[in-house]
This record gives C-alpha cells, sequence and structure tokens, in this order.
C-alpha cells in the first residue's frame, strides 16, 4: 500500500510568519501536485512537478520536489488570512491510469 | 481551462431514497474521472475511478451496488446513491483528467440523508 505522509496536519500561525508543510513517501512518483481547498469547495490545483530536484514558486509560495521523487514541500513566506485553507499533496503512482495518492491534507489557519 | 463543474452542490434526500450527483468536464474530454468522499476536516478518499464506455474500478470496501457509476461520455459521468441512510451523508467530488498528471476537481456536492 502506497502512502504519503503530509505533516503537519493542522497549523495556526499570525499573519506574516512563514511555514512549510512535508509530504514523505517510500514511494517513487512519477509527478506530485499540490492542491489547495476552501471549506465547502473543490480542491483547486496549485502546481505539479515533475522532475527529481524541481523548484517551482508561484508568489510566496514555492514548492520542491524531492530528488527522489519521494517527497515534497510547499513553502510558504509571509503568510497572510487569504492563505487559510485546507493544503493536499497527492502523488501519480507510475503506470496507475491517473490514480491519485493523497496525504492526509495539512489544515492551515493564519491569524491577522 | 479544465473547468469541471458538478450538480447538485446540496442535497437533502429522505431515507431510502436513491440520489444522482452529476460531474461534467466543461472544457475538455476527460478520459478519467475519478469520485471521491470526504469527511469533515479529513483528506480525500477515492471511492472509484470511471473510464468512458467501461465499468468502473471501484476501491476496496466501497460497495458497488451501493454507489452506482455511470461514464456515458467523455464529459459526463454520475454517481447514484441507492438506498441512501444517514451514514452516506457525506461531501462528494468528482474530479476528471485526460491521462496527464493532474486531476481537475469539480466543487463537490454536499450530500444530507434524514
Amino acid at each position: 500500500t502506497q502512502l504519503l505522509e503530509q505533516s503537519p496536519q493542522f497549523l495556526s500561525i499570525q499573519e506574516g510568519e512563514n511555514l512549510t508543510v512535508y509530504c514523505n513517501s517510500s514511494s517513487v512518483f512519477s509527478s506530485l501536485q499540490w492542491y489547495r481547498q476552501e471549506p465547502g469547495e473543490g480542491p483547486v490545483l496549485l502546481v505539479t512537478v515533475v522532475t527529481g530536484g524541481e523548484v517551482k514558486k508561484l508568489k510566496r509560495l514555492t514548492f520542491q520536489f524531492g530528488d527522489a521523487r519521494k517527497d515534497s514541500s510547499l513553502h510558504i513566506t509571509a503568510a497572510q488570512p487569504g492563505d487559510t485553507g485546507l493544503y493536499l499533496c497527492a502523488g501519480a503512482i507510475t503506470g496507475n491510469t491517473g490514480k491519485l495518492i493523497f496525504g492526509q491534507g495539512t489544515t492551515l489557519q493564519v491569524k491577522p | 481551462g479544465a473547468v469541471v463543474s458538478q450538480h447538485p452542490s446540496r442535497v437533502i434526500c429522505k431515507s431510502g431514497t436513491s440520489v444522482k450527483i452529476e460531474c461534467r468536464s466543461l472544457d475538455f474530454q476527460a478520459t478519467t474521472m475519478f469520485w471521491y468522499r470526504q469527511f469533515p476536516k479529513q483528506s480525500l478518499m477515492l471511492m472509484a475511478t470511471s473510464n468512458e464506455g467501461s465499468k468502473a474500478t471501484y476501491e476496496q470496501g466501497v460497495e458497488k451496488d451501493k454507489f452506482l457509476i455511470n461514464h456515458a461520455s467523455l464529459t459526463l459521468s454520475t454517481l447514484t446513491v441507492t438506498s441512501a441512510h444517514p451514514e452516506d451523508s457525506s461531501f462528494y467530488i468528482c474530479s476528471a483528467s485526460w491521462g496527464a498528471y493532474e486531476q481537475y476537481f469539480g466543487p463537490g456536492t454536499r450530500l444530507t440523508v434524514t
């Protein structure tokens, strides 16, 4: 059974602070996606990383894919209340017809 | 691009009745659609994978006779919850993919069974 361990599961910080969310696995992924979900809505794709060691930036968000393609991180700089939400990492297993393995999710609350 | 819609967004039904939820890819042809269930403040739980024109593949523990999935076209998949019971109350989310890495999610359907 492939697992994707996401941590932390809950994070409450003040506006302006930095944070990092981690996703780790013993499995190799062909790609890894990060999604953000707000209450009562579906997840929205933030980024896809494909190459080992790849780093992608989306404004204040920095995503990194591990060299061995088994882990990933999401770093948010100077968090804002609008960043509040559920962050999900999801890994695609090679040859698995698009099925994703989801992490447990990180609930982020940014207080003004 | 890559917009997925779901209908209805909310539904309340009585115990024992059936409810159908539609998932549509609006601007692309989805070779594969996925159905998930999500409990409050938890991650997504995959229920089944459906490919257009073929039978859905259900995850272990998901009753295929209770959660009927039809994927009749490249833009439409339906999930029917048959003989619904209060324990089926949940947030159901579909996603669509055209074979690339990403899945694009619908806005979800909140089902409440009374």
